[in-house]
């Protein structure tokens, strides 16, 4: 049974540009929800998709946007990338949409030089 | 003022010690409690879950929610060196419809042979 996968890895970016990141929930999920990790922090709420629509949003601003696939599948995207983006994104997946149960990816490591 | 407090750490123990953490948070709204396992440079796996107040144990480990006191405590037993990770505690409120979970910053736990 496959776990919640995340990619890519690591990615490398240069300040004022976009990034797309992917995300497959684990089998039987339909909610996905994406977190951002800074050295040191806990995780802090992006936002969550359900039924492909954002069901909730965190305090971020609106250059971070997302989309939620058919297959449940999900893309967290960044634009104009500032140096304090630079941090661990976590993709948790879970399910119905209310569920406190979240499991969570490897993450995806970007830096913003 | 964060609404989850967690003491960063370091916590040193030998092997075999029980391994004692707390979070403390702000706003009764929250009625579940999550703990996490953090592996350097991983996600964070879910340890273990609890509703409202009272305690729950899974093989070494316990977990304790004192709603009275806003306090919630996770017990590693006989520990080993393969728990030296950083430990997150996690809450949701009940008012919330969808999945925020809001994190403490986490504690490092390191145990030395």
């Amino acid at each position: 049974d496959a776990g919640v996968t995340q990619s890519p890895t690591h990615l490398i970016k240069t300040r004022g540009q976009q990034v797309t990141l992917r995300c497959s929930p684990k089998s039987g999920h339909d909610t996905v929800s994406w977190y951002q990790q800074a050295l040191g922090q806990g995780p802090q709420f992006i936002f969550q998709y359900y039924e492909e629509e954002e069901r909730q949003r965190g305090n971020f601003p609106d250059r971070f946007s997302g989309h939620q696939f058919p297959n449940y599948s999900s893309e967290l995207n960044v634009n104009a990338l500032l140096l304090g983006d630079s941090a661990l994104y976590l993709c948790a997946s879970s399910s119905g949409g209310g569920s406190y149960e979240q499991y969570f990816g490897p993450g995806t490591r970007l830096t913003v030089t | 003022q964060k609404e989850v407090e967690q003491d960063p750490g370091p916590l040193s123990v030998p092997e075999g010690a029980i391994v004692s953490l707390n979070c403390t948070y702000s706003n009764s709204a929250f009625q579940y409690f999550m703990w996490y396992r953090q592996y350097s440079r991983k996600g964070p796996e879910l340890l273990m879950y609890t509703y409202s107040s009272g305690n729950k144990e899974d093989g070494r480990f316990t977990a304790q929610v004192d709603k009275s006191s806003k306090y919630i405590s996770l017990f590693i037993r006989d520990s080993q060196p393969s728990d030296s990770a950083t430990y997150l505690c996690a809450m949701k409120m009940t008012t919330d419809s969808w999945g925020k979970l809001q994190f403490g910053a986490g504690t490092q736990v390191v145990v030395t042979p």
